[in-house]
């Protein structure tokens, strides 16, 4: 079935530091690919999503590149703020049955990487 | 405009007790979505539904009843609570992208 892989956390950066969470996939066919971001508290937003080969997600300074041949979809950010401290989800969704017969869109998720910016 | 809008926030339960979690959107999606989060294993989906009158399974169904009576509620419930319930609850709606609501801590002793 289909799994995403984070990299292991916590990640602990400065201020102003460069920002890789790998992020890895299986999946069959070719599902769409997200970034969710959590600070604390709160429930999930969307950060950036990609939908095809090549594409190019980015907002508020990250981006990721949706890379069929190597099944990654890392994060990265050139200098990071304090702000950014949270826990960040890497997320694939594809198409699914349930068992009274509908369909859906079901979000697997990567298993997070907590993120700890210090100023 | 609310969006996703979970209640309560916080809620302690005794095992065996009962309680309904809750989900509200004003957004008039059709599809909604509940979801629990443990540590380390990201979101896993309870159950979804697709519009009123029709819901379904997700991965892990067990222990949680849902219905859906109307386009803008979604309730969860939990018959007979059980110590691994205890987690985070998200509900969930999709139009062109998912929007969460802020969760339901729920603690089982």
């Amino acid at each position: 079935g289909d799994s995403v892989t984070q990299m292991e956390g916590p990640v602990t950066l400065s201020e102003e530091a460069c920002l890789t969470i790998n992020c890895t996939y299986t999946a069959t066919g070719y599902p769409s690919l997200f970034w969710y971001v959590q600070y604390p508290g709160e429930g999930l937003q969307l950060l950036l999503k990609a939908t095809k080969a090549d594409d190019k997600g980015s907002n508020k300074g990250f981006e990721a590149t949706y890379r069929k041949e190597t099944t990654s979809f890392h994060l990265e950010k050139g200098s990071v703020q304090v702000s950014d401290s949270a826990v960040y989800f890497c997320a694939l969704s594809g198409i699914r049955w349930g068992a009274g017969g509908t369909s859906y869109g079901k979000l697997t998720f990567g298993q997070g990487t907590i993120l700890t910016v210090h100023p | 405009n609310a969006g996703v809008t979970q209640t309560p926030k916080f809620q302690v339960l005794k095992t065996g007790q009962s309680m309904t979690l809750q989900c509200a959107q004003d957004m008039n999606h059709e599809y909604m979505s509940w979801y629990r989060q443990d540590p380390g294993m990201g979101l896993r989906l309870i159950h979804y539904s697709v519009g009123a009158g029709i819901t379904d399974q997700g991965e892990v169904p067990n222990g949680y009843n849902v219905s859906r009576s109307t386009t803008e509620d979604f309730p969860l419930r939990l018959l007979s609570a059980a110590p691994s319930q205890t987690s985070v609850y998200f509900c969930a709606t999709r139009d062109y992208g998912y929007t969460f609501g802020s969760g339901t801590r729920l603690t089982v002793v």
